[in-house]
């Protein structure tokens, strides 16, 4: 399995949208519905945000929001507050058991 | 809700073995799938591999087939992830993670995570 594409950074005022985008293939995000994000901030965890393709846990605010075309899966964060600036990983159930998670991008509220 | 509780920073040298244990409270490990995901520094997640409950069997990226071993001890409610042959490309964060779905043993996502154990190798 080779790990998803991710842009390795993007950037956006406060109160601005930003999309982050995050590619596959045909085996793992165009064939399941099973596409995560999460949201790590420096020397923490990773921290789950969006499941399902879309799906928020409890808690996360509606702001963020996943979606889900053919082979790319997206990340859209509207109304851009300062916390919001972390790195944002994606992940795809990819078969048998198994996880795909992309490189990573760095969202920068300038 | 489940929290996981990592052991502490473990320093070795190439060619050895490691054993990192997270530990479960809140909820049972049989209950759940938990991966093992690991962070090199400066870089992105990657999944290692994770173990399905009630079989005890584990799945692995084909990356560490052979060289990790997820295993899971009940009675204490601990996961462990065994990696041998280090070397420096080894040296990583390694994040436990509760992995969920729709079913039981299900991996679709990780949804409660662990603080993370520092593995440095180094001679």
């Amino acid at each position: 399995q080779s790990a998803l594409t991710q842009p390795r950074s993007v950037s956006g005022s406060p109160g601005q949208s930003v999309t982050i985008s995050c590619s596959g293939t045909g085996g793992d995000i165009g064939l399941y519905n099973y596409v995560s994000w999460y949201q790590q901030h420096p020397g923490k965890a990773p921290q789950l945000i969006i499941y399902d393709v879309f799906k928020r846990p409890s808690g996360v605010p509606d702001r963020f929001s996943g979606s889900k075309s053919g082979n790319t899966a997206s990340l859209t964060i509207s109304g851009l507050r300062a916390e919001d600036e972390a790195d944002y990983f994606c992940c795809s159930y990819g078969g048998t058991y198994s996880l795909v998670f992309g490189g990573g991008t760095s969202l920068t509220v300038l | 809700q489940v929290q996981l509780v990592q052991s502490g920073p473990e320093v070795r040298k190439p060619g050895s073995s490691v054993k990192v244990s997270c530990k479960a409270s809140g909820g049972s490990v049989s209950s759940y799938s938990v991966s093992w995901v690991r962070q090199a520094p400066g870089q992105g997640l990657e999944w290692m591999g994770a173990i399905i409950p009630k079989s005890g069997r584990a799945n692995y990226a084909q990356k560490f087939r052979g060289r990790a071993a997820i295993t899971a001890d009940d009675s204490a409610n601990t996961v462990y992830l065994s990696l041998t042959s280090l070397g420096s490309e080894d040296t990583a964060i390694y994040f436990c993670a509760r992995s969920n779905g729709d079913y039981v043993g299900d991996i679709n996502y990780c949804d409660s995570w662990g603080q993370g154990t520092q593995v440095s190798v180094s001679s």
